[in-house]
């Protein structure tokens, strides 16, 4: 079975300083996706990164950046300079094919960022 | 393009009444996807299809609960009776059939049950 855990439920910081968003990981399969989706106040879910089980390279995308390590089934998430637009609710995700070519998106619970002036 | 079309937005009823939540997923996305939001269990996956055929049912949480797909444009979650302990965001989803590929939702339908 697959399991996504996101250990912080809350994190506040005042604006401009840096944050990692924590999210680990279990699976069995050798081939899975991992995705982060935001959740902003107004309760759409925006995708925000995806990567494949056989690319850990870290990617850096303007002030987010995010640490993929398979030796500790981790996926990382760092906001660098946060801003109070930052302030979500952020999702880990994990997706695996299951035979037959189903395959399911399984969510952490989510770790609530609060970004104040 | 649109993106995932879901209505109503908002949804208040009374106890016992029948709901009806529709979806319009992306056109030529093969999979469309069925979640529930709520603060005690955060997102649940219900129910997801391909290719307008239900593949796993498994998290539909009761027989209240029934979701069809007579077309790859429409889909419908019908709770009847509701109950209170329904009430959550329920949000529709779409992919293209690659694993890879990402889930695109909808901006959600709240369900308040009276």
């Amino acid at each position: 079975a697959q399991k996504v855990t996101q250990a912080q439920t809350e994190i506040s910081v005042v604006e401009k300083e840096d944050v990692t968003l924590d999210c680990v990981y279990e699976t069995r399969d050798t081939t899975y996706y991992l995705f982060w989706y935001k959740q902003p106040p107004s309760g759409e879910l925006v995708f925000l990164i995806r990567r494949n089980s056989f690319d850990e390279q870290n990617e850096i995308s303007g002030r987010y950046s995010w640490n993929f390590q398979k030796s500790t089934s981790s996926f990382n998430f760092t906001i660098t300079a946060s801003q109070v637009v930052d302030s979500a609710v952020y999702f880990c995700a994990l997706r695996i094919i299951l035979t037959g070519g189903g395959n399911k998106l399984t969510f952490g619970t989510g770790t609530q960022l609060k970004v104040e002036l | 393009d649109a993106g995932v079309i879901q209505s109503p937005r908002h949804e208040v009823t009374e106890m016992g009444q029948e709901v009806t939540l529709r979806c319009k997923p992306i056109s030529g996305h093969d999979y469309l996807f069925w979640y529930r939001q709520t603060m005690m269990r955060g997102l649940e996956l219900l129910i997801y299809f391909n290719n307008n055929v239900p593949i796993d049912d498994s998290g539909m949480p009761e027989d209240r609960f029934s979701a069809k797909m007579p077309n790859a444009s429409f889909s419908t979650l019908k709770i009847q009776p509701s109950e209170p302990r329904d009430s959550a965001v329920y949000f529709c989803a779409s992919s293209l059939l690659s694993g890879a590929n990402v889930l695109t939702f909808g901006a959600g339908s709240r369900l308040t049950v009276l």
